[in-house]
């Protein structure tokens, strides 16, 4: 079946700085590949989302990378700030309608 | 606020026990999707309905069941508890397509003692 492998587990970056969580899968059919960031307590919420046909994309501080060839794509989060820090997962989506979703990255924001 | 509300919050039950979670997803959603979420499995897909239909299913254990009624909330049943099925459960909702994006709730936190 479908994985999604996400790296790395933990991500610790200066405010301001810049952080890049990193995905790979495994289903050549996947076509769609949803960011979330969940936060203590709370549900995961999408951020970001990219269609296979589609490269990049990018929202304010928050971009997006996929290479369909290599089957990875990337979350990248400019100008950090505290408030981002919390869990992100990336998710993939092929056949059918599930998601499928990476293990997490918690990223810590250091002020 | 994502508009899919989940309840209850919290549940704490013993083991042998059956549980019942529910969720109403966003107003227009068609399409409920049931997680489960521990810290070793991270996030599992378990079932998805459809308006009422039954359309995938995931990694769901036999003593677990889903339905999704007439006006679009679902219930995720749970029996004969174990220690194992502690974790929060989530649901979420889209209108359903192969492009759509999930919008999920806060999730329950069933805990078994």
């Amino acid at each position: 079946g479908e994985n999604v492998e996400q790296h790395p587990s933990t991500l610790s970056v200066q405010e301001g700085d810049s952080a890049v969580i990193k995905c790979t899968y495994s289903d050549s059919a996947s076509n769609y590949f949803p960011w979330y960031k969940q936060e203590l307590g709370k549900g995961p919420q999408l951020i970001i989302d990219i269609r296979s046909n589609v490269g990049e994309k990018k929202d304010q501080r928050i971009a997006v990378t996929l290479n369909k060839t290599a089957k990875h794509f990337s979350l990248h989060i400019t100008e950090t700030q505290p408030e981002d820090s919390a869990v992100y997962f990336c998710a993939t989506r092929g056949d059918g309608n599930k998601l499928v979703f990476g293990a997490g990255t918690i990223l810590r924001v250091k002020s | 606020d994502s508009g899919v509300t989940q309840t209850p919050k919290h549940l704490i039950t013993a083991t042998g026990q059956r549980v019942t979670l529910r969720c109403s997803p966003r107003s227009g959603d068609l399409s409920v999707y049931w997680y489960q979420q521990s810290l070793d499995q991270g996030l599992q897909f378990l079932i998805q309905y459809y308006n009422g239909e039954e359309r995938a299913k995931g990694n769901i254990l036999e003593r677990f069941s889903a339905q999704q009624f007439p006006d679009l909330h679902s219930e995720l049943n749970l029996s004969s508890l174990e220690l194992g099925d502690s974790a929060l459960y989530f649901c979420a909702s889209s209108v359903y397509s192969s492009s759509s994006p999930l919008h999920f709730g806060n999730g329950t936190r069933l805990t078994v003692t």
